[in-house]
């Protein structure tokens, strides 16, 4: 049972590139979130997936997609790779209902040049 | 200003110290979280609450609702206990949460 992956775990990028951050859980869980830390602030809400074939944007969603390939996995994509962008990304799961509780993956560290 | 805000930003203690972090949060909730984030990155869960206080063993957390403020303490600290502390809130609609900037505590031998 390894929760919640994440691929890659450092990705450096030039500015244009294009590149997709691929998650994953194994806990059977409905709803999944991809989260960008950056210093001073707090975790930011990029997209989230309530379920299964759904996708919502979040507080920063400018630059980015998403795709809810299947119930387990949901990735990030980056079309055009900005120096702004340079973050620390997190996905995170959970049941969607009651407790509520959020798993996270271990982050992927991303620098844009 | 932020939904969520936590003091300190910045923590150090020596081992064995009692130590509170505190959360505040201007808008209605159905749970509040305490997260830690340690040094390599990672984030776990620490607890959830919407009432009360809960104890995992020498963590507590607490929460008043109507003062719209959470305490997260840590008894007889560690300095495995180094880590960022992040309280997050669920709004009382839907299930999106929303960080504060968290707490870096050092706690030194």
């Amino acid at each position: 049972n390894a929760g919640v992956t994440q691929t890659p775990k450092f990705q450096v990028l030039k500015t244009g590139q294009s590149m997709t951050l691929q998650c994953a859980q194994d806990m059977n869980h409905n709803s999944m979130y991809w989260y960008r830390q950056d210093p001073g602030m707090g975790l930011r809400l990029i997209y989230y997936s309530a379920s299964e074939g759904t996708t919502d944007k979040g507080e920063v969603p400018n630059g980015y997609n998403v795709s809810r390939l299947n119930k387990r996995e949901f990735s990030l994509r980056l079309e055009s790779a900005a120096p702004s962008q340079t973050s620390v990304y997190f996905c995170a799961s959970s049941n969607g209902g009651e407790p509520y509780e959020q798993y996270f993956g271990p982050g992927t560290r991303l620098t844009v040049t | 200003k932020n939904e969520v805000e936590q003091s300190p930003q910045n923590l150090t203690a020596q081992e064995g110290e009692f130590i509170t972090i505190n959360c505040s949060y201007s808008v209605g909730i159905s749970a509040l979280h305490w997260l830690q984030q340690h040094p390599g990155g990672g984030i776990v869960s620490l607890f959830m609450l919407s009432s009360g206080k809960k104890k995992h063993g020498r963590l507590i957390a607490t929460i008043n609702i109507q003062e719209k403020h959470s305490s997260l303490h840590i008894t007889a600290s560690h300095p495995r206990d180094s880590a960022v502390y992040i309280c997050a809130v669920r709004e009382t609609s839907g299930s999106r949460l929303t960080f504060g900037e968290g707490t870096q505590l050092t706690v030194n031998p």
